[in-house]
């Protein structure tokens, strides 16, 4: 079946320091994957998304997101976290084949200052 | 342009009453979806529209939701007979298929309380 997993429910960093949200689905042919972030009471933004160009893709607010076919990852990252990014983010895939869209449970994102 | 839009952005009801949920998609964009998200939950797909092909209702949860789309652009979400588990923010999200590709752009949702 296909899915998406999001590995980590909660992740804490510290300000100014590296974030890592964590993405794998399963494997398919010509995924469309994207990340999104909900501010708390907001709609989801586009973060980023993948559509089989480049696989290191840059998106808003200094994160990028790396799609590695042969580990099926797509991870978020941002070299120095700001406290504005508290949120949470959704790793989203679209199965081309029959654009069925499945999302991640979500992770949510502290920053302590 | 305008992204998506939706109305109310809250609404508290009783239980047993009818809701109506509002969503005004980006113009042009011709697929539509509606989205769950309940507390502390991951987003639940409801209800897909695709131009004038019959949506795709296999996420909505009983027979008292239902979801329509009239001229392929507005879509209304109605709950009959609400219950407090119905309780949630209502998302829809508009798309345009162009090359294979899609991304959907997402609403502030609706924030539905049941009391």
């Amino acid at each position: 079946a296909q899915s998406v997993t999001q590995l980590d429910s909660h992740v804490s960093v510290s300000e100014g320091t590296p974030v890592l949200l964590r993405c794998n689905y399963s494997s398919s042919y010509s995924p469309s994957l994207f990340w999104y972030v909900q501010h708390p009471n907001k709609g989801l933004q586009l973060l980023l998304k993948y559509t089989s160009a480049a696989t290191l893709v840059k998106g808003i607010n200094g994160f990028e997101a790396e799609f590695k076919k042969s580990e099926t990852s797509f991870h978020l990252t941002k070299p120095s976290a700001h406290m504005s990014d508290a949120a949470e983010y959704f790793c989203v895939v679209i199965y081309t084949g029959g654009f069925k869209t499945i999302f991640g449970a979500g992770t949510r994102l502290f920053v302590k200052a | 342009g305008a992204g998506v839009s939706q109305s109310p952005s809250n609404k508290v009801t009783e239980k047993g009453k009818d809701v109506e949920l509002r969503c005004d998609p980006i113009s042009g964009h011709t697929a539509l979806y509606w989205y769950r998200q309940s507390l502390g939950q991951g987003l639940e797909f409801l209800i897909y529209f695709q131009g004038n092909s019959a949506p795709d209702k296999s996420g909505l949860p009983s027979d008292r939701f239902s979801a329509e789309r009239t001229g392929g652009s507005v879509s209304t979400l109605t709950i009959q007979r609400t219950q407090q588990e119905d309780s949630a923010v209502y998302l829809c999200a508009s798309s345009f298929r162009r090359g294979g590709e899609e991304t959907q752009y997402f609403g502030p949702g609706t924030r539905l309380l049941v009391l």
